[in-house]
This record gives structure tokens, sequence and C-alpha cells, in this order.
């Protein structure tokens, strides 16, 4: 499947505790999006890379989240202190660069629930 | 910032007819308008998009138009089928690689 990957697909926490999703984009993609999405919601932007660089950081993440790409490859997205709040579908997308063919491909989600 | 409304938020049709979808954008330098189908349980799926040097776009069944002056553009599908039921989105973004901002979704569905 040369498609984008989540894992895990869907992950129940207690308040208070911390989680960490992972991101494989397609191969060829330099680019790489962590999305949120509550129910009944599009989707709304949290950060992207290209290559390894955080290249955007919406002003609306809290401090309590973080994104990395170390080697400029797969990503993962960590919650600290996880709140009620943070429930929601994480949709991690890629794309090539931002020419014309620069389409953002998206993953199936890791539905996140907090208790 | 970028804001995007989306109408209607529930659309029913009958199986053969067309549905419109319509999205206004508030950002004049948007150039990018991309369209996602999102089954139950699933990611966005791209279906369409459109950049700002066009007007419209018809890919078989599925046409968006796109009118910069006024800040709107619609999702056109004509001849429509069970298997298109589904939430579509609209997003809208200044280039194709940088961050999207979408609508609130409609609910399409067709009756067989």
């Amino acid at each position: 499947d040369t498609g984008v990957s989540q894992d895990p697909r869907h992950k129940i926490t207690k308040r208070g505790q911390n989680v960490t999703f992972r991101c494989d984009p397609i191969s060829e993609h330099n680019r790489l999006y962590w999305y949120r999405q509550t129910l009944g919601q599009g989707p709304e932007f949290l950060t992207y890379f290209q290559n390894e660089a955080q290249l955007e950081k919406s002003r609306l993440l809290s401090d309590r989240f973080s994104a990395e790409r170390p080697k400029g490859s797969f990503s993962t997205l960590e919650i600290q202190r996880t709140e009620q709040g943070d429930s929601a579908m994480y949709l991690c997308a890629s794309s090539w660069g931002d020419g014309r063919a620069s389409e953002q491909f998206f993953g199936p989600g890791t539905r996140l629930t907090v208790l | 910032g970028e804001n995007v409304e989306q109408h209607p938020s529930t659309l029913s049709v009958q199986e053969g007819d067309s549905a419109v979808i319509k999205c206004t954008y508030s950002d004049s330098a948007s150039n990018y308008f991309p369209w996602y189908k999102q089954e139950l349980g699933k990611g966005p799926q791209l279906i369409i998009d459109i950049r700002s040097n066009v007007g419209e776009k018809k890919d078989q069944r599925i046409a968006v138009t796109l009118n910069k002056t006024a800040k709107h553009f619609s999702l056109h599908i004509t001849e429509t089928q069970p298997e298109d039921s589904a939430v579509y989105f609209c997003a809208a973004s200044i280039t194709s690689g940088s961050r999207l901002t979408f609508g609130e979704g409609t609910q399409l569905t067709v009756n067989p």
C-alpha cells in the first residue's frame, strides 16, 4: 500500500496521560501535515513540515502538543497531560513540495478518546 | 486568517438527480480550492480541485466552478449514485502545499 498510514487507529486514554501518534507519509512526499477533526466539523490545521523542518504551527495549538519529523520521513504527534477536549480524530496528510502537483493526501486518522 | 463557509449542511437527493454544494471564502490571497469526500471512519479523499487561474474544471460527473471576484466556489455532481453518499468538504489555501482551511462539511445522501 502506498498511501498515508497512521498508527494507532484508535486510542483511549485517561485524562492527564500522555499519548503519541505516528504518521508515515507517501514515500516520495516531502511535506507532512497534521490536522484535527472533531465530530461534525471540518479538519482544522495544526502544523506542517517540509522534510524535517517544522514550517508552520497553528496559533491555536496548545503548548501541550508537540510534533516532530526527525529524519524527514515519518512524524510523531505527542499530546501531554491530555484533557477531555483533546478527544478528536487526528489526521495526517502528505504532499510533494508546493508546485502544481502538490495536492494533500490524507491518511485514515487516529481517533483519540480521553476519558 | 482565512474563513470558509459551506452550504448546505445536509443535502438529500434522488438517485440520478444533480447535487450542488456552495462555499465562500474570505482571504483574497487564496488561490487553491480542493474538494474532499469523507466516508464514515475514513480520512478525507481528494475528488477534485481548482486553481485561481481557471474558472471551471470537470472530471466525469463532477465539476467545480470558481468566481474569484465574488470569492465563492461550487461543487456540482451530476447523475448522482448511492455511492456518492458521504460528507463533502470544501477547502481553501494560498497554495496547494500550504495549510488548508476547511468548510464545515455537507452530508450528502443519495436515495435509491
